[in-house]
């Protein structure tokens, strides 16, 4: 699976939009750009997903590059209970020949401050 | 909503106790895994199963082992408890195949042992 540099740590103020860059220049055409985050001494949260094409849920957006090489996770209205380690990771189709295992870098830590 | 369930959460034991850290789902997922992570820092793959009766090592080398006699069911068990296996055991689990596959993670052991 190839490798994602994000920042080591950000701060937000509540309310505002938190924009967190990832880059993964080695991306394969068909490894897919997943985010978790982990609140302190939780297990990880997934929290979007995507291949190519722009994504939204409920929790956040997912912002990918025409040539795939970087992503953008976006809160669209951070609160206190956002903060947390944001992790992106990219990640191959589990298929008979990928276990498609889900391999963890550092992760951006998010303070989201009143 | 999450079904994964992890325990004890939390557990102080003596060198040389033998443990097992308990894990279940009930999603009827193939893929289970345990994770190993220090505060602060990454977490790390010891452990997964493609399915019952399957065990693999994961990236981190343990001394810890692990067996999976029904699907639901992903324990793991240090023989002789030391020190240096302090830290935070996380299990996940995640569906067998396609592409839209995201992993449910338990709240984690943190084992503490003295």
């Amino acid at each position: 699976d190839a490798k994602t540099t994000q920042p080591p740590s950000m701060d937000c103020a509540e309310g505002r939009a938190a924009n967190l860059p990832c880059n993964h220049s080695t991306i394969s055409g068909n490894e897919y750009v997943y985010w978790y985050r982990q609140i302190h001494s939780q297990g990880p949260q997934y929290i979007i997903h995507g291949l190519k094409n722009n994504e939204t849920n409920e929790m956040a957006s997912l912002i990918i590059t025409e040539d795939r090489k970087s992503s953008t996770l976006i809160l669209p209205h951070a609160t206190l209970r956002d903060t947390a380690v944001y992790y992106c990771i990219v990640r191959s189709p589990m298929t008979t020949d990928s276990w498609g295992k889900l391999q963890f870098g550092a992760g951006t830590q998010v303070v989201v401050t009143p | 909503e999450a079904d994964i369930y992890q325990t004890p959460r939390y557990l102080v034991i003596g060198t040389g106790k033998k443990i097992t850290l308990e894990c279940s789902q009930t999603m009827g997922h193939d893929k289970m895994y345990w994770y190993q992570q220090d505060p602060g820092m990454e977490l790390h793959l010891i452990h997964y199963s493609y399915g019952v009766n399957s065990t693999e090592k994961g990236d981190l080398s343990s001394e810890s082992t692990v067996s999976r006699i029904r699907t639901e069911h992903f324990p793991l068990t240090l023989e002789s408890a030391r020190p240096s296996h302090t830290s935070q055991y996380l299990c996940a689990s995640s569906d067998p195949g396609g592409t839209n596959t995201e992993a449910f993670f338990g709240q984690g052991t943190r084992l503490t042992v003295v």
